[in-house]
């Protein structure tokens, strides 16, 4: 089945610090890609919408300076948390399609712990 | 290790049918359970959530019952709607980590 690789699957740094988290499907090409946060004891929350070159599109209150998307390729796209804060710390989880209307597969998911 | 085991689809009903779509877990701990549901284009939704066995979960007619003894968390809905096409997947969360079914595809044909 689809795989996707999320890497790295737990980060800890300092507060003011970049952290880039990668998101890959394995297998297949992924034309669209989720992010999602998930606050302590709280469900998912989509961040973004990455589908490959061009923009992606955020949710309403995901700042898009602060958590800077790339989706360069059709089996990578990246986050990475500008300048990030002890309330940045969560857990990450990417998902990836082929297209649009093919199910999603998850990666495992990247626990962030900003100091 | 722990794991969720979702229905496969794809599920087609006529509008109005009564839904039933499995899920079953294995948990060491505790874990509190979610059905998600992704529309055609967009990322997933939370559909509801238990946290504990015995609790139920409800929103837009939409029922799962977290089962304990039966390591269970079904989804089920009593008439379906066209607007309920879309993908479901059952989740379950313990510790840091998130755990997802397969995912099953429903479309409803009016």
């Amino acid at each position: 089945g689809a795989v996707v690789s999320q890497h790295p699957s737990w980060v800890i740094c300092k507060s003011g610090t970049s952290v880039k988290i990668e998101c890959r499907s394995l297998d297949f090409q992924a034309t669209t890609m989720f992010w999602y946060r998930q606050f302590p004891k709280q469900s998912l929350m989509l961040m973004a919408t990455s589908n490959e070159g061009s923009k992606a599109t955020y949710e309403q209150g995901v700042e898009k300076d602060k958590f800077l998307i790339n989706h360069a390729s059709l089996t990578l796209s990246t986050l990475t948390v500008t300048s990030a804060h002890p309330e940045d710390s969560s857990f990450y989880i990417c998902s990836a399609t082929l297209t649009v209307n093919q199910p999603q597969h998850f990666g495992d998911g990247t626990r962030l712990s900003i100091l | 290790g722990d794991s969720v085991t979702q229905m496969e689809g794809p599920v087609t009903l006529s509008e109005e049918a009564f839904l039933t779509i499995n899920c079953t877990y294995t948990a060491t701990g505790y874990p509190s359970l979610f059905w998600y549901v992704q529309y055609p284009g967009e990322g997933l939704q939370l559909l509801l959530k238990a946290t504990k066995a015995d609790d139920k979960g409800s929103n837009k007619g939409f029922e799962a019952t977290y089962r304990k003894e039966t390591t269970s968390f079904h989804l089920e809905k009593g008439s379906v709607q066209v607007s309920d096409s879309a993908v479901y997947f059952c989740a379950l969360h313990t510790g840091n980590q998130f755990y997802f079914g397969t995912g099953t595809s429903l479309t409803v044909i009016p």
